[in-house]
């Protein structure tokens, strides 16, 4: 069964860092999500992407997060300047067009220290 | 805007009961999609179910079962006979529109089952 991956798994960064965090869609899927659940709490929309540009993004989605496709495959969440508060679990989804279900990826946890 | 609220933030029930897991929502939207995932201790997002507002048919999967009633915004998931692997952190979320959209999640509930 097809499936979204994410690597790392787990990352730890120190303070002010930059870290990549990247994801594998489903090879058919055209829309794109970063969500972040922080350790205990509820899981948070980031950003959408569809036809390789960002579609919706969340009030957290600032400055210092960007989104890219670089190659096809890959969908990566950039993360500039890395702070304590962005220490939390980040999943990847994916979506075909018209089946209307995001798939997660396993998630990457990231630890800012 | 949308919200989604899960007012049990943790249950325990002994291995075999039913448990309830309550979900009210909130949305403008006429059409919309509500879901529901587990997230065991592993950390990954497991999908149960995937409703649309159209679609008020309770459905049953195994000893799952989930009850859709939009006079009171509710979609509500029952676990008959539960198990110890039924542990887990337990999401209702919502979707408006198309359902391409973003996934509004509730705060999830901790459900243990104790053996």
């Amino acid at each position: 069964e097809p499936e979204v991956t994410q690597t790392p798994s787990h990352q730890v960064t120190q303070m002010g860092q930059e870290v990549i965090l990247r994801c594998v869609p489903i090879s058919n899927h055209l829309y794109f999500y970063w969500y972040r659940q922080i350790l205990g709490q509820k899981v948070e929309f980031l950003v959408s992407f569809y036809n390789n540009e960002i579609s919706e993004k969340s009030e957290i989605f600032d400055d210092q997060f960007s989104v890219e496709r670089p190659d096809g495959s890959n969908f990566t969440l950039k993360i500039r300047s890395t702070k304590l508060e962005d220490s939390a679990m980040y999943f990847c989804a994916s979506s075909e067009q018209d089946q209307l279900l995001a798939f997660f990826g396993q998630g990457t946890r990231l630890t800012v220290v | 805007a949308q919200k989604v609220t899960q007012a049990q933030t943790e249950i325990s029930v002994v291995e075999k009961e039913d448990v309830t897991l309550d979900c009210v929502y909130e949305t403008r939207d006429t059409t919309y999609y509500l879901f529901w995932y587990k997230q065991p201790p592993s950390g990954e997002l497991v999908f149960l179910i995937r409703r649309n507002s159209f679609d008020e048919q309770n459905e049953i999967s195994g000893r799952y079962s989930w009850n859709f009633q939009k006079s009171t915004s509710s979609f509500n998931f029952t676990i008959t006979a539960s198990q110890v692997v039924d542990s887990a952190v337990y999401f209702c979320a919502l979707s408006e529109n198309f359902g391409n959209e973003k996934l509004t999640f509730g705060t999830g509930t901790r459900l243990t089952i104790i053996p």
